[in-house]
């Protein structure tokens, strides 16, 4: 198994810009999660689904960030328009039911 | 509110030198604690999981053990290949992990 998939891996992009991240879970797996990762906050949820559905997006900082499973094997995680303070690794990870495994992150910079 | 706290936040080992990295967690009826590694530029991969106090789990030169406030990364004999960030995180009433901040260990032949 290729493990979970994120593109791009390395993203610049200038402020008032639209970005969007893609992940792609582990075939089989029924949980996706988005996290975000920076040295002030290390490790934050930012949604999850189950079966594709939303369940919880408590964590997504502001309108500007949404959030789609449109089936199983593809995600996205927008952000319009981006921010110099959404600047972070924002991972994915999927999971069976407990244990999460995640991918190799893409590194965003907003100019 | 649930609450995982990692100690230190930083740790230097001499190669060979044994030592253990601390997790304390307060939550609402635990459903698993999990520790994962992550190196430079890389997403957090998976080590171990526990469930129970009591439990122990085992990998190479690597020990986690649980019980009902804390849990231990026992690390015994490192290699520099060792040197990482080590996360844990606990499960409590959901399927959200929460997750420590992280003990940034660097072992130096």
């Amino acid at each position: 198994d290729a493990g979970v998939i994120q593109s791009p891996r390395h993203e610049v992009t200038e402020m008032g810009q639209e970005v969007t991240l893609r992940c792609k879970p582990i075939s089989g797996h029924d949980y996706l999660f988005w996290y975000r990762q920076t040295m002030m906050r290390g490790l934050e949820l930012l949604i999850y689904f189950n079966n594709n559905v939303p369940i919880d997006d408590s964590g997504m900082p502001e309108d500007r960030f949404s959030a789609k499973m449109p089936n199983a094997s593809f995600s996205t995680l927008k952000i319009q328009p981006s921010e110099p303070r959404d600047s972070a690794v924002y991972f994915c990870a999927s999971s069976p039911g407990k244990t999460q495994y995640f991918g190799p992150g893409t590194r965003l910079l907003v100019l | 509110e649930d609450q995982v706290t990692q100690s230190p936040e930083a740790l230097r080992l001499q190669e060979g030198e044994s030592s253990s990295l601390n997790c304390s967690y307060t939550v609402s009826g635990l459903r698993g604690l999990f520790w994962y590694r992550q190196d430079p530029g890389k997403g957090p991969e998976f080590l171990f999981t526990l469930y129970s106090a009591g439990e122990e789990k085992e990998k190479e030169r690597l020990k986690a053990t649980l019980t009902k406030k804390e849990s231990f990364l026992h690390i015994t004999a490192p290699k520099p290949e060792d040197s990482a960030t080590y996360l844990c995180a606990v499960q409590a009433d959901t399927d959200k992990l929460i997750f420590g901040t992280g003990t940034r260990l660097q072992v130096f032949p």
